[in-house]
């Protein structure tokens, strides 16, 4: 069964630091890993990740995938008070339009 | 600006009642999905649809149906909610291989009392 997996659940952190957010992924036809930040409402896209782009960067974000360790991580340097939010990961499989999304991770990060 | 629309960000509702969530893109999507949220248990799928008429179970349909009469409308039925439907819906709509990932609606919090 295909599957996704987030660590932490939760992290609690101070402004300034920087922090790493894991994603797992168990999939049978793997074509992209997706990264979202949810505040109080919809998900908004963050990165998109695939075979032919493993590194992507904006501002203080930015995110890996590991092929080979089916896995990606989340990096946000000098975090603010705006970063708390849900981060959710999800692989899209080539063989359906049906993301498969992992557990999500909250973060909070105070002043 | 492309857009999903949910009808309601906020509804409370009594044990019982039959409640309509209504989700609206304006993108020509084909594919249209609801999803439940709730801490610790990450986005649940409920159902999905491909194309109009049609529609396939997700993960969690039991007390649930849908309804997708026009392309653009994708219908949430609670046909006897109860408390433990509580939660946070998300409507979500794709292309049809979702290379891209979903463009989401900004969710309806119901409260079943």
């Amino acid at each position: 069964e295909d599957k996704v997996v987030q660590s932490p659940l939760s992290l609690v952190v101070h402004e300034g630091d920087t922090v790493t957010l894991n994603c797992s992924y168990e999939v049978t036809n793997f074509r992209s890993l997706l990264w979202y930040k949810q505040e109080k409402k919809a998900p908004t896209f963050l990165f998109m990740l695939t075979s032919s782009g493993i590194e992507k960067k904006s501002g203080r974000l930015s995110s890996i995938l590991d092929k080979k360790e089916l896995s990606s991580i989340l990096n946000i340097t000098a975090t603010q008070t705006g970063d708390s939010a849900i981060y959710l990961c999800a692989v899209v499989p080539s063989n359906t339009g049906k993301l498969i999304f992992g557990q999500g991770t909250t973060l909070q990060v105070k002043p | 600006d492309v857009k999903v629309t949910q009808s309601s960000r906020y509804l409370v509702k009594r044990t019982g009642e039959k409640v309509f969530l209504e989700c609206v893109q304006d993108m020509d999507h084909e594919n249209m999905f609801w999803y439940r949220q709730d801490p610790g248990l990450g986005l649940r799928l409920i159902y999905f649809s491909y194309d109009v008429k049609m529609k396939e179970k997700g993960d969690i349909p039991e007390g649930y149906s849908v309804s997708r009469e026009k392309k653009e409308r994708f219908s949430l039925i609670l046909e006897s909610a109860s408390t433990n439907q509580t939660s946070m819906y998300l409507c979500a709509s794709s292309t049809p291989q979702g290379y891209y990932g979903y463009t989401f609606g900004s969710g309806t919090r119901l409260t079943v009392v």
